[in-house]
């Protein structure tokens, strides 16, 4: 069974920045393609950065420069680092298996989430 | 960037009821979008990807059509479960997901 553990969530101030992490298990993060994808309070769904198996990283426009998505291969584990944070990252973050490539299915398997407030 | 556009943003149904949800693409995406469903406090869960195909363990009352810049989801008869907030999402270039539509009981 794949499970995803967001963690790293908790109030920051504006221009602070926070460590999201996504522990996995039943998947291995390195052989998997991986997004996060967050969620303000009573919003829609906004599609945050994208890892590729091979290591090409991807991000909205609205978070590059700030967010940085890695992995750590050895813990079986995906990262958003976010720097300079702003009142509109305000959000649940979630982590989630992006494209399968032999299927063609996506975000078929997600965390939790992780909710981030920045406020003074 | 692909915008995503879905309409309505809220429906209103009763159970055994028709529902139709429309995404538009601002350019082609081929078949590249999925459908999911999102209850309050919970992650989506995928319903439909590459416009048509059923995600497992899905209902079969769930079907999606569509390709290039039009697609819709179709539920042909609505059950109690349903009632939650869907979202259609390009995986054509990046990521994007439209605005999402609330399904609520009329």
């Amino acid at each position: 069974e794949v499970q995803l553990v967001e963690s790293g969530g908790g109030l920051v101030q504006p221009g602070g920045s926070l460590r999201l992490s996504c522990a996995a298990s039943g998947l291995t993060v390195s052989s998997n393609h991986m997004s996060w994808v967050r969620q303000a309070p009573g919003k829609g769904l906004e599609w945050v950065s994208l890892i590729y198996s091979g290591g090409n990283t991807y991000y909205a426009d609205s978070v590059r420069g700030r967010f940085t998505i890695s992995r750590d291969n050895s813990k079986n584990t995906l990262y958003l680092q976010m720097s300079t944070l702003r009142a509109e990252d305000t959000a649940v973050y979630y982590c989630a298996r992006d494209i399968d490539d032999g299927s063609g299915t996506i975000f078929t398997y997600w965390g939790q989430g992780t909710l981030v407030t920045v406020s003074s | 960037d692909i915008q995503m556009t879905q309409s309505p943003s809220t429906l209103s149904a009763s159970v055994g009821d028709r529902v139709t949800i429309t995404c538009r693409a601002s350019q082609s995406i081929s078949s590249w979008l999925a459908w999911y469903q999102q209850k309050p406090g919970k992650a989506p869960k995928l319903l439909i990807y590459k416009a048509s195909s059923l995600e497992s363990g899905v209902p079969s009352r769930f079907s999606g059509s569509g390709s290039g810049t039009e697609f819709t989801l179709t539920i042909s008869s609505l059950q109690p479960d349903d009632f939650a907030t869907y979202y259609c999402q390009q995986y054509k270039s990046y990521r994007m997901f439209g605005q999402g539509t609330k399904v609520e009981i009329k």
